[in-house]
């Protein structure tokens, strides 16, 4: 079965620094990947998606990952933080045939 | 256009009640799941329909949640004789059909559940 993993439970960068939120998978078979975001008392958002088409995905609001197989990890990124993107990032894997399965989430502090 | 609608957003129940979570999805989705997430946890997947017929509940806990979807929009979850681990928010997704669309999901606000 697959399954994901978050390194950092908490992460704080500074405003207009990078943005570095990583995420492993474990898989036989070739992954969806996605990234969602979550604003306190709200729903998941779809930041990205990795759907075996270009290893460098790009999304909404400036975030970006790269889909890595010889390191399965599909870590997200953006070049400049700013206040707004503070929030709980969760990685997810999808395999056909098999559920969802999303990691236990990063939490995302931008400090001024 | 209106996205996925879940009621109520709040609910406080008794151990040992009958509760009922409901999901509107977006119109024309035929993919509807169901997720639990505890607080500082990602969401976990409960169940999955596709049209009317769930296509897997294998994540369901046990025999005291259930789910329907009798016409294939709207779904109710329900969860008999409450337990206060049952405590979480539940989230709703819906998706055009499956691998169509990359499994993309659009996901409720959630229903928060409370049970003292």
């Amino acid at each position: 079965a697959q399954s994901v993993t978050q390194l950092g439970s908490h992460v704080s960068v500074s405003e207009g620094a990078l943005v570095l939120l990583r995420c492993n998978y474990s898989s036989s078979v070739p992954p969806y990947l996605f990234w969602y975001v979550q604003y306190p008392n709200q729903g998941l958002q779809l930041l990205l998606k990795y759907t075996s088409a270009a290893t460098l995905v790009k999304g909404i609001n400036g975030f970006e990952a790269e889909f890595k197989k010889s390191e399965t990890s599909f870590h997200l990124t953006k070049p400049s933080a700013h206040m707004s993107d503070a929030a709980e990032y969760f990685c997810a894997v999808k395999i056909y045939g098999q559920n969802f399965v999303f990691g236990p989430g990063t939490r995302l502090s931008v400090l001024p | 256009g209106a996205g996925v609608s879940q009621t109520p957003s709040n609910k406080v129940t008794e151990k040992g009640k009958y509760v009922e979570l409901r999901c509107d999805p977006i119109s024309g989705h035929t993919a509807l799941y169901w997720y639990r997430q505890s607080l500082g946890q990602g969401p976990e997947f409960l169940i999955y329909f596709q049209g009317t017929g769930a296509a897997d509940d294998s994540g369901l806990p046990n025999d005291r949640f259930f789910a329907v979807r009798p016409e294939g929009s709207v779904s109710t979850l329900k969860i008999q004789r409450t337990e206060r681990g049952d405590s979480a928010v539940y989230l709703c997704a819906s998706s055009l059909t499956g691998a169509s669309n990359n499994y993309e999901q659009y996901f409720g606000p959630g229903t928060r559940l409370t049970v003292t």
